[in-house]
């Protein structure tokens, strides 16, 4: 496709279940990140990728959250044992480049919905 | 964590009328920009401002940099129905460390026909 796919749309998780959200960038975009929304709220920055070097990655809440883009196309973020507080909608975007300017426009994902329970 | 400090929260408006928000900051921006997010969606890019003091307009929106860095606005002008949606600023300060984004927590907007 030719924007950012997210899946799954929706989760619902039992509290202390693992979970993995997966992000389809745009073919080529150099950039990943994950951002965290929760409800009526703007997104947080949770971590970066160039490629697949994750080079940020001081926005995860706790060690149980684990990003991971092996290949430096498709990226997954992993939540272990989840708590409530972890509810949100987990957003994706992609960049061609990286740092500011024009050209590193940050396109978003549709988000995935975690409700933990 | 950081956010921006955006204003006002919710606006209630009638179709045709202008609509001003605007977003501060303690820190400063090299970037700023402003997104609008549909129910269901990711926020999707307005306009993006690069220099301060920079004024640009994108159709019926106008948004503005401000010379402090630390803030900018967004006008809407001559509202229709479809404008309805959450408005989001955001900054970013460049470089491959300051690629992320810093989002203000939104101005929720409801226009009556």
């Amino acid at each position: 496709g030719a924007g950012v796919s997210q899946s799954p749309r929706y989760k619902v998780a039992k509290r202390g279940q693992d979970v993995a959200l997966r992000c389809d960038p745009i073919s080529g975009h150099v950039s990943l990140f994950w951002y965290q929304q929760a409800l009526g709220q703007g997104p947080e920055f949770l971590t970066y990728f160039q490629n697949e070097a994750q080079l940020d990655k001081s926005g995860l809440p706790s060690d149980r959250f684990f990003a991971e883009r092996p290949e430096g196309s498709v990226s997954t973020l992993k939540i272990q044992r989840t708590q409530q507080e972890d509810s949100a909608v987990y957003l994706c975007a992609s960049s061609l480049l990286w740092g500011g300017g024009a050209a590193r426009e940050q396109f978003f994902g549709p988000g995935t919905r975690l409700t933990v329970l | 964590g950081q956010q921006l400090n955006q204003s006002p929260q919710s606006m209630f408006i009638q179709e045709g009328e202008d609509v001003s928000m605007n977003c501060t900051s303690s820190s400063i921006f090299n970037t700023w920009l402003w997104y609008k997010q549909d129910p269901g969606e990711g926020p999707v890019l307005l306009i993006a401002l690069y220099k301060a003091g920079e004024l640009t307009s994108n159709g019926r929106l106008t948004a503005q940099f401000g010379i402090t860095r630390k803030d900018s606005f967004l006008n809407i002008s001559a509202s229709i129905p479809s404008d309805v949606g959450i408005y989001f600023c955001a900054g970013q300060t460049g470089g491959t460390s300051g690629s992320r984004l810093t989002f203000g927590e939104g101005t929720q907007l409801t226009v009556n026909p």
